[in-house]
């Protein structure tokens, strides 16, 4: 089965705090991909990142980091000195491959980010 | 370009009614998706298209029917919405390549009565 978890539904917390959002996932693929989109309040999908199976290495891009580990099969996000603009709904999501050359994509249920000023 | 569109952007309907969401995409994406999205869900795949004129079942597809008669066109239709089909709609289109990642529409929010 292919399936993401988010156990986090909703986190506060204050300015300038950092903010780690969980993601687990589940597939027994070994070629995959993962992925962390932004939904603000306005309610459109914004892309964050991908990750394939093959490339464990961390990534960091200003205030967002990412920590891919397949041992405990987790791609977590953490947002460094979280700003106000940073509330949000955040999905992580899993690519995988369901035949007759498709891919298909499973979100988890999505972790509620509010960062108090 | 445009991205990928959606029409229109608010409907509401009443139990029993017919309706088509519209999605355009100029990207010239081989691949195109419905979601809906439900407090508390997360997005479910409801229908796909691999290319034009092909269509496949997602996760949750019924009471919905697709269609894909153009590359860049994908359309969904309700024949007769019932209040449990009240979401948010996302259409998504991407590129062959594995690796690309969804492009999403701006949504569509449906209310039935």
């Amino acid at each position: 089965a292919q399936k993401v978890t988010q156990a986090q539904t909703e986190i506060s917390v204050v300015e300038k705090e950092d903010v780690t959002l969980d993601c687990v996932y589940e597939t027994r693929d070994t070629t995959y991909y993962l992925f962390w989109y932004k939904q603000p309040p306005s309610g459109e999908l914004v892309f964050l990142i991908r990750r394939n199976s093959f490339d464990e290495q961390n990534e960091i891009s200003g205030r967002y980091s990412w920590n891919f580990q397949k041992s405990t099969s987790s791609f977590n996000f953490t947002i460094t000195a979280s700003q106000v603009v940073d509330s949000a709904v955040y999905f992580c999501a899993l690519m995988f491959y369901s035949g007759a050359g498709s891919y298909q994509l499973t979100f988890g249920k999505g972790t509620k980010l509010s960062v108090i000023p | 370009n445009a991205g990928v569109t959606q029409t229109p952007k608010f409907r509401v309907l009443k139990t029993g009614q017919s309706m088509t969401l519209l999605c355009a995409q100029d990207m010239n994406h081989e691949y195109m998706y419905w979601y809906r999205q439900d407090p508390g869900m997360g997005l479910r795949l409801i229908h796909y298209s691999v290319g034009e004129g092909t269509t496949a079942k997602g996760e949750v597809p019924d009471g919905y029917n697709v269609s894909r008669l153009k590359k860049q066109n994908f359309l969904l239709g309700l024949e007769s919405a019932a209040p449990s089909q009240t979401s948010v709609y996302f259409c998504a289109s991407r590129p062959r390549l594995a690796r690309g990642e969804q492009f999403f529409g701006p949504g569509t929010r449906l209310t039935v009565l």
